[in-house]
């Protein structure tokens, strides 16, 4: 079974600092990771996936994720915040094989941006 | 840039009614999904759909759901006999056969009374 845990609900930053969102996944199998954002009354916006190859991915915006197997973590990274990244952040993990690859996603993380 | 809709984006319903959720995903992408989050939870997996039939769902996906893609473009989740608890934003999505990311649209928010 797949399951993502996202430590930290609501994270605030000051505007320019560092950015740590953090998530741990559960796979029974390799697993393929995602971070999605979601601004005010909108949708969910792919900002970066792994899976296989390179374990530190770059995605939209100056955001990263490293993949850690030995952790089980996929954290997301921006060395610098910018007031447009307040948002929510979800990560979520898919069964990394052929198939339908259903998204399970965490319960998300709040970033707020203090200028 | 290509983009998944969904109408209507708000349907406020009485308890027992039905009602269909309508998403209109990326033309040429083959995988068909349905999640929902209720106010203050996770996004949750409702449904996948390939090849014209469902190719997996959650135990949330009762006998009270169905999905149906009526002409090759829409792609419909119904609701036979709404319950309070039904009540949450549901999200389509959709993906291609390469890439495994999956495409959401914006969401409709689903309020049962």
């Amino acid at each position: 079974a797949q399951s993502v845990t996202q430590l930290g609900s609501h994270v605030s930053v000051s505007e320019g600092a560092l950015v740590l969102l953090r998530c741990n996944y559960s796979s029974s199998v390799p697993p393929y990771l995602f971070w999605y954002v979601q601004y005010p009354n909108q949708g969910l916006q792919l900002l970066l996936k792994y899976t296989t190859g390179a374990t530190l991915v770059k995605g939209i915006n100056g955001f990263e994720a490293e993949f850690k197997k030995s952790e089980t973590s996929f954290h997301l990274t921006k060395p610098s915040a910018h007031m447009s990244d307040a948002a929510e952040y979800f990560c979520a993990v898919a069964r990394g094989q052929t198939g339908a690859n259903n998204l399970f996603f965490g319960t998300g993380t709040r970033l707020t941006v203090i200028p | 840039e290509p983009e998944v809709t969904q109408t209507p984006s708000h349907q406020v319903t009485q308890m027992g009614q039905e009602v269909i959720l309508r998403c209109v995903p990326i033309s040429n992408h083959l995988y068909f999904y349905w999640y929902r989050q209720i106010l203050g939870q996770k996004v949750e997996f409702l449904v996948s759909f390939y090849n014209n039939e469902i190719s997996e769902k959650s135990e949330i996906f009762d006998d009270q759901f169905s999905v149906e893609r009526p002409d090759g473009s829409n792609f419909t989740l119904k609701i036979r006999s709404t319950k309070l608890e039904d009540s949450a934003m549901y999200f389509c999505a959709s993906r291609g056969q390469g890439p495994y990311e999956q495409y959401f649209g914006p969401g409709t928010r689903l309020t049962v009374t």
